[in-house]
């Protein structure tokens, strides 16, 4: 158990809707990250916060946002679904000190687009 | 821009044989190095890093991997598998300093069998 909780685990709707992914850090963490990874294009960055701050922008289309709340829970929005869009997204969290550089990943969302 | 390129797509080996799985890198400035797996339905585990320092690094579950600056490698070793060790395992990198995304290889299937 990396100590990365995601919700929902599973997450099936239709093209054209918009769906919320949660994503709560380890305790303390502050930076948290959204991967997409779909059999097509892999493992990919999508988005980094740093303390409710946006940090980096990887291949996030214009349809997706995220944003991280005070507590530092984090929630990736994707809107108008496509069917290319079912994959499977991951957060992960990252601390300070020794292990600043090591991302600890949560057990993902699998999205289903019909 | 970097990018992480992993040869073998599925590597089958008997159980207690020795296994290596291949990982080259390219980035035009210092990075550190990752190897993760993935098992069925679930998230990514770390199972080593390379930060600085020596060149061999020693993981989780026996497996090794060493960096080679000059080839630009950084290939995952086990001197004898288990069936348990059937997953997918995927090579990133990331820049040095502060914590920053990673980028991921598309990963080699490890499969194990008796």
């Amino acid at each position: 158990d990396s100590g990365v909780t995601q919700t929902p685990k599973h997450l099936i709707t239709a093209t054209g809707q918009r769906v919320t992914l949660r994503c709560s850090p380890r305790s303390g963490d502050l930076s948290v990250y959204w991967y997409q990874q779909s059999l097509d294009q892999g493992l990919q960055f999508l988005i980094q916060y740093y303390n409710g701050e946006e940090r980096a922008k990887g291949n996030i289309l214009e349809r997706f946002s995220a944003q991280q709340f005070p507590d530092l829970h984090s929630e990736l929005n994707l809107s108008s679904l496509e069917l290319g869009d079912s994959a499977l997204y991951f957060c992960a969290s990252s601390g300070t000190g020794d292990t600043y550089n090591e991302q600890f990943f949560g057990p993902g969302t699998r999205l289903t687009v019909l | 821009a970097q990018s992480v390129t992993q040869l073998d797509s599925q590597v089958p080996v008997f159980e207690e044989a020795p296994v290596e799985l291949r990982c080259n890198y390219s980035s035009s400035v210092s990075v550190y190095l990752f190897w993760y797996v993935q098992y069925p339905n679930q998230g990514l585990q770390l199972l080593l890093k390379y930060l600085s320092g020596s060149t061999l690094v020693k993981g989780i579950n026996g497996f090794e991997a060493e960096f080679n600056k000059s080839q630009t490698s950084f290939h995952l070793r086990k001197p004898s598998v288990h069936i348990s060790d059937t997953a997918e395992y995927f090579c990133a990198v990331s820049n040095t300093g502060t914590a920053s995304k990673l980028t991921f290889g598309t990963g080699t299937r490890l499969q194990v069998t008796l």
